[in-house]
């Protein structure tokens, strides 16, 4: 079966902290992609990452995918309250954008 | 641009009632994703069309759940008879299709099967 795992699958920090959510795959994959998700909405791409060690940055928010390409990680620096919600990574181990996803991280930001 | 449109945002119906959800894809895309959420399962790709043809709908639960796409800027998920376990936040998302292409989320219809 396809399945990513998630860690963790909670995350609680203060404001001004770094954290860092990590997904993993048992296969190797296409296309890795992160989305945000706030309660009772829909998701918000992120990041798409498909080479194996590439990197992007949007803000304060980085994403790695590592040589083998079945994980990855999303990184936060100096969180603020605006980053709580769910993240979410997708992943396309077809190569026909036919996303599998994880089953998300809650991460709470406390001011 | 308006998004992905999914309508209605809410649904409220008891068990057995005919169930319809509909999504408009962002004009364009060529690819169109039914998704299921719930919070034991997360989030499930139940189906998804390429130029308005199912091309893997091995996600779909059972004989009660059907999609259809007669155009490119149209899609339904329909659930007949519906169950409360089939009570969950279903979303739409399109893409421009292919590999490597952003995929773009409605903002979720929320079902209650009572």
């Amino acid at each position: 079966s396809q399945e990513l795992e998630q860690s963790p699958q909670s995350l609680i920090v203060q404001e001004g902290k770094n954290l860092t959510i990590n997904c993993t795959s048992s296969k190797t994959l296409y296309g890795l992609y992160w989305y945000k998700q706030k309660y009772g909405e829909g998701l918000i791409f992120l990041m798409m990452l498909q080479k194996g060690g590439e990197e992007k940055s949007h803000e304060k928010i980085t994403a790695k995918l590592d040589e083998k390409k079945q994980q990855s990680s999303l990184h936060i620096t100096a969180s603020q309250p605006s980053h709580a919600g769910i993240y979410l990574c997708g992943a396309d181990s077809t190569g026909a954008n036919n996303l599998f996803f994880g089953t998300g991280t809650r991460l709470t930001v406390i001011s | 641009d308006a998004g992905v449109i999914q309508s209605p945002r809410h649904e409220v119906t008891e068990m057995g009632q005919e169930v319809t959800l509909r999504c408009k894809p962002i004009s364009g895309h060529n690819s169109l994703f039914w998704y299921r959420q719930t919070m034991m399962r997360g989030l499930e790709l139940l189906i998804y069309f390429n130029n308005n043809v199912p091309i893997d709908d091995s996600g779909m639960p059972e004989d009660r759940f059907s999609a259809k796409m007669p155009n490119a800027s149209f899609s339904t998920l329909k659930i007949q008879p519906s169950e409360p376990r089939d009570s969950a936040v279903y979303f739409c998302a399109s893409s421009l299709g292919g590999v490597y292409n952003e995929q773009f989320f409605g903002p979720g219809t929320r079902l209650t099967v009572l």
